[in-house]
């Protein structure tokens, strides 16, 4: 186990509402970064989160957005949910930043049906 | 053209066999390379993380990047059962292993009793 921990890790929602992810980061770390992992693909990066700033964003939509907390927790609100979001939704934490930063290790991903 | 590209698979190999997983990356400037291992419905799990070109080697994976074709490989001596998941490459666009990274399609393995 990585010490990773996210919720919920699964969710069916309905197309145009709400939804929001957490991601609880390793002990010690103070970056995480979320990736969404659509079936047969690998995880594309949505964006991450340093010391409680966005530190980088991928080629996702505003109505993708996230938090840090003071405590590096962090969450994933998606607004407006398409069919297209179902995915497996990751979030990984890591330490430091450049090539001074740890390994990112990954949760166990949330899985969200839109339906 | 993605910016690292893996075949998806699937392989399937007997118990024993020598695996080779490879993927190729269009940017020079990318420097360090990772390879993952995911099981189904599990989050991935870093396996090698290498820096430039060269090999490393920890008990039966070898990870062996060559930068001046631009080809990362991952080399599974002695498969086993349990290595039957899906195998994903990811370089760094920012440098380092800072979160941000970049992933192929992942390669499927089966791995055969």
């Amino acid at each position: 186990e990585t010490g990773v921990t996210q919720s919920p890790t699964h969710l069916i929602k309905t197309r145009g509402q709400q939804v929001t992810l957490r991601c609880s980061s390793q002990s010690g770390h103070n970056t995480v970064s979320w990736y969404q992992q659509a079936l047969g693909q690998g995880p594309q990066f949505i964006f991450q989160y340093y010391r409680e700033e966005e530190n980088g964003r991928g080629n996702f939509p505003p109505r993708f957005s996230g938090l840090q907390f003071p405590n590096y927790s962090s969450e994933l609100n998606v607004n407006a949910l398409e069919l297209d979001d179902s995915a497996l939704y990751l979030c990984a934490s890591s330490n430091g930043q450049g090539a001074g930063a740890t390994e990112a290790f990954f949760g166990q991903g949330t899985r969200l049906t839109v339906v | 053209q993605k910016e690292v590209e893996q075949d998806p698979g699937p392989l399937s190999v007997p118990e024993g066999a020598i695996v080779s997983l490879n993927c190729t990356y269009s940017n020079s400037a990318f420097q360090y390379f990772m390879w993952y291992r995911q099981y189904s419905r599990k989050g991935p799990e870093l396996l090698m993380y290498t820096y430039s070109s060269g090999n490393k080697e920890d008990g039966r994976f070898t990870a062996q990047v060559d930068k001046s074709s631009k080809y990362i490989s991952l080399f599974i001596r002695d498969s086993q059962p349990s290595d039957s998941a899906t195998y994903l490459c990811a370089t760094s666009r920012a440098g380092g292993n800072t979160g941000k990274l970049i992933f192929g399609q992942g390669t499927t393995l089966q791995v055969k009793p």
